[in-house]
């Protein structure tokens, strides 16, 4: 059972708009940056957000990060049908001073 | 441009101790900031953190695993190797190394390895 916790699966269809949650305490979340990663079929995963809400050279604006207290939230608009993977937050416990991983969460584009 | 690659036996057998290396390319982890992890995925199922180790040697364990993981790197080489004693059909999955980047409080695994099957089994 992850520390962080995102539900295990969202779909949407092509062209919309869907957003993933990942929940926390503050100890994980409220304290420390959160960072997203794709992991489509069969690969390895891929940094999509770090810092909250940054991308990385290369990730298209339909990916989007935000963060509140104790929770963080990606976004993808304008789905495509290459958007289906499973998709991870992951954090830096400060107090544990270990890395944590939500479940992931499987994005079926319909 | 930065590349990661994992290497080790495809299968182990109960109570073995796993060696994996990771051998990376285009930074060096001499250089302040750098940071390597190791981080594993049973079939099917969500990614664990496992392991990290430091440009200034610090390193960093899972709780859960500390007691069972080493993880030390050879600057000269460009490798990181983690070991992990006292293997168990639990510990089948494909394992990864990671470049870490970051400073506190913000930490994340900017490249990836394409990862590693281990296979846990008599």
């Amino acid at each position: 059972q992850s520390v962080l916790t995102q539900p295990p699966s969202v779909s949407a269809a092509p062209g919309q708009k869907v957003t993933i949650s990942c929940s926390g305490s503050s100890s994980y979340i409220g304290n420390n940056y959160v960072s997203w990663y794709q992991q489509l079929p069969g690969t390895a995963p891929k940094l999509l957000i770090y810092d909250n809400n940054k991308r990385p050279s290369g990730i298209p604006d339909r990916f989007s990060g935000s963060k509140s207290a104790t929770s963080a939230t990606l976004g993808i608009t304008g789905l495509q049908t290459g958007d289906e993977a499973d998709y991870y937050c992951g954090t830096w416990d400060s107090s544990l001073r270990a890395g944590v991983f939500g479940g992931g969460t499987k994005l079926t584009v319909l | 441009q930065v590349t990661l690659k994992e290497s080790g036996p495809a299968l182990v057998k109960p109570t073995q101790t796993l060696t994996l290396t990771c051998t990376f390319s285009g930074f060096s982890l001499s250089t302040r900031g750098m940071r390597v992890s190791w981080i594993r995925q049973p079939p099917g199922k969500a990614l664990e953190w496992l392991a990290r180790t430091d440009w200034d040697d610090d390193k960093f364990y899972s709780t859960s695993l500390k007691t069972r993981l080493t993880i030390s790197k050879d600057t000269s080489k460009n490798q990181v190797v983690l070991t992990m004693t006292n293997m168990d059909p639990v510990d089948t999955a494909t394992y990864y190394c990671a470049r870490m980047l970051g400073s506190y409080p913000s930490y994340y695994f900017d490249y990836w390895g394409q990862g590693t099957l281990v296979t846990v089994s008599s």
